[in-house]
């Protein structure tokens, strides 16, 4: 079955430092997403991207972070400078088409940031 | 209204009993009810899913029951198994957007 895959698995920064998380969205997939789960929280929503722009983002998503598909099979997720609440599992996601049409969501086994 | 509010927050059962997960929500544009397995230490990955024109939906031992006037939804899991031990998060999503709404997570523990 097609994946999501993601690296790093964890990563330990340094507060104030950047940090960028990489995917690989499902080859013939046109919508990506970044999700994070502090721990032991519910999953929260950061950003969807599609046609190359973000479509929607939430309040978390502040200038302090920014997605890039920088080539053709690549999304990645670029926190500038981290902050010790950016401590969370990050989880990249996509989907075929738009999750409204009912179309599944498929979510990558994510990255877990630890900022000290 | 934008939350999914579940509960409980951890629930035990027995091998080869019901596991019963409930969500409520306010949001009336909400059309699609989506329920996630996490094990520890990977992605929620879908389980089952509803839409709001039905009133249940069968998977193997997995079911949806939706009460659309009541504005809830619960995951049934039948003959429950320890290898159903996970993470359980309802979702719900609707209107022009493709942001899921999570809900807060049941931890769902199978005894043998």
């Amino acid at each position: 079955e097609p994946e999501v895959t993601q690296t790093p698995s964890h990563q330990v920064t340094q507060m104030g430092q950047e940090v960028i998380l990489r995917c690989v969205p499902i080859s013939n997939h046109l919508y990506f997403y970044w999700y994070r789960q502090i721990l032991g929280q519910k999953v929260e929503f950061l950003v969807s991207f599609y046609n190359n722009e973000i479509s929607e983002k939430s309040e978390i998503f502040d200038d302090q972070f920014s997605v890039e598909r920088p080539d053709g099979s690549n999304f990645t997720l670029k926190i500038r400078s981290t902050k010790l609440e950016d401590s969370a599992m990050y989880f990249c996601a996509s989907s075929e088409t738009e999750v409204v049409a009912g179309n599944t969501i498929y979510f990558g086994e994510g990255s877990w940031l630890t900022v000290v | 209204q934008q939350q999914v509010k579940q509960s409980p927050q951890s629930l035990i059962v027995q091998k080869g009993g019901i596991s019963i997960i409930n969500c409520a929500y306010e949001n009336t544009a909400f059309d699609y009810f989506p329920w996630y397995q996490q094990f520890p230490g990977k992605g929620p990955a879908l389980l089952i899913a509803i839409r709001p024109d039905v009133s249940e939906k069968k998977e193997g031992r997995f079911t949806i029951s939706f009460n659309k006037s009541a504005k809830q939804f619960s995951l049934h899991i039948m003959d429950s198994q320890p290898g159903d031990s996970a993470t359980y998060f309802c979702a719900a999503l609707g209107g022009a957007t493709n942001k899921l709404i999570f809900g807060t997570g049941t931890l769902l523990a199978v005894q043998p």
